[in-house]
């Protein structure tokens, strides 16, 4: 069964620093990788989507890694602003069979950035 | 371009009666996929349609049923209420066959069982 771990739970940073967060899954049979962001009591926001033959994928300030084979995924933010304030979910598209097509979540990571 | 819409937005129910959730895909999206979120377990699927058929399932009671209709248009209803039904329910839609797409997400229903 596909586990997905997202490291750390919980982040708080001042204004203006380099985050990395982090996601492993337990399956390497995925067909992509999704990150999304949550803002309280809201529903999820897609930022990225890297297919499972890509290494990374970027967009302004946030970029996204792959490592299929050892089951990683990292999402680095640049120069955080206060706005970046939210949850951080990683999911991952199943690759076949029962799970073909379904999202599997990580837990997320809840970051505060402040000024 | 419309996103994803659900309706209600917010839900007030008792133990043992039922519910119906709706979810209108963007425009042009065949494919439907619906999850719950609670602080406890995180998000779960619980089924996916395509092009009016359910493709697959979560691993959740009898009681979680949904449908899609011709215009991509989805439902899932939630019979014989539980305290424990009480979260924040999300639709998803994406282009294709859903399975390599972006899948984009509606703000959610979030239904509270007394």
């Amino acid at each position: 069964k596909q586990e997905v771990t997202q490291i750390p739970a919980a982040l708080s940073v001042p204004e203006g620093e380099n985050l990395v967060l982090n996601c492993s899954f337990t399956d390497s049979a995925i067909y992509n990788l999704q990150w999304f962001r949550q803002d309280p009591g809201k529903g999820l926001t897609s930022l990225l989507l890297i297919q499972s033959s890509q290494r990374e994928q970027t967009s302004g300030r946030l970029n996204a890694s792959l490592d299929k084979s050892s089951g990683r995924s990292t999402l680095y933010i640049a120069a955080s602003q206060p706005g970046d304030s939210a949850t951080y979910l990683c999911a991952v598209i199943g690759g076949g069979g029962s799970t073909l097509g379904r999202l599997y979540f990580g837990r997320g990571t809840q970051l505060t950035v402040w000024p | 371009k419309a996103g994803v819409t659900q309706t209600p937005r917010y839900l007030i129910k008792t133990r043992g009666q039922q519910v119906t959730l709706s979810c209108s895909p963007i425009s042009g999206h065949r494919s439907v996929s619906w999850y719950q979120q609670t602080p406890g377990q995180g998000l779960q699927f619980l089924f996916e349609y395509f092009s009016e058929t359910q493709r697959n399932k979560g691993n959740f009671p009898g009681r979680f049923s949904g449908r899609q209709f011709s215009n991509s248009r989805s439902e899932m209803n939630v019979s014989t209420l539980e305290l424990g039904d009480s979260a924040l329910y999300l639709c998803a839609s994406s282009n294709l066959a859903g399975v390599t797409d972006t899948q984009y997400f509606g703000p959610g229903t979030r239904l509270t069982v007394l």
